[in-house]
């Protein structure tokens, strides 16, 4: 089955930085990438996503890259503020599966 | 609307009992979530049904976790004779097909004592 890896697990970053999260999958297959933030006590909530048939998509400070020959995908945060401050999930689905597997989540903390 | 919403919030069982989690998805929303989540954890796919089809059950971690789904719609998971490490939230997230956006309920949070 499909294998999510996510990295790094914690990110620390500075108001105003740049902050990147990297995943990895397995199934070339996979042709749905979305990205899910999680803030404390809350549900997941979608902030972007992205299909195999495009190579970047961008939602203002926040983008999302797409490399289907190397198999992975990142997210990228400009400008960030302590807002930001959450965990961050990727995850794989085949569109025939309909199955999402999901990567072990990334702490991020902006500090003020 | 109204999103994807989940009953009981919180369940404190004792060990052995048998508990029903209920998930009402978003109206018109074709495929169905269980997830569940340890403290600090991420997100342990459970159940997937879409529509009419046959449930995808491979996440499910023993036989005493079951899972239906009444007229394509509400969703009830059920586990049998709780144990301690059966605690958990449990979350159900619904989309408007098979490859979409997935709408999270705010979870079922199951303690077994």
């Amino acid at each position: 089955g499909e294998n999510v890896e996510q990295h790094p697990s914690t990110l620390s970053v500075q108001e105003g930085d740049s902050a990147v999260i990297k995943c990895t999958y397995s199934d070339s297959a996979s042709n749905y990438f979305p990205w899910y933030k999680q803030e404390l006590g809350k549900r997941p909530q979608l902030i972007i996503d992205i299909r195999s048939n495009v190579g970047e998509k961008k939602d203002q400070r926040i983008a999302v890259t797409l490399n289907k020959t190397a198999k992975h995908f990142s997210l990228h945060i400009t400008e960030t503020q302590p807002e930001d401050s959450a965990v961050y999930f990727c995850a794989a689905s085949i569109s025939n599966a309909g199955k999402s597997t999901f990567g072990d989540g990334t702490t991020l903390t902006v500090k003020p | 609307g109204a999103g994807v919403s989940q009953s009981p919030s919180n369940k404190v069982t004792e060990k052995g009992k048998d508990v029903e989690l209920r998930c009402d998805p978003i109206s018109g929303h074709t495929a169905l979530y269980w997830y569940r989540q340890s403290l600090g954890q991420g997100l342990e796919f459970l159940i997937y049904f879409q529509g009419n089809s046959a449930p995808d059950k491979s996440g499910l971690p023993s036989d005493r976790f079951s899972a239906e789904r009444t007229g394509g719609s509400v969703s009830t998971l059920t586990i049998q004779r709780t144990q301690q490490e059966d605690s958990a939230v449990y979350l159900c997230a619904s989309s408007f097909n098979r490859v979409n956006e997935q709408f999270f309920g705010p979870g079922t949070r199951l303690t077994v004592l």
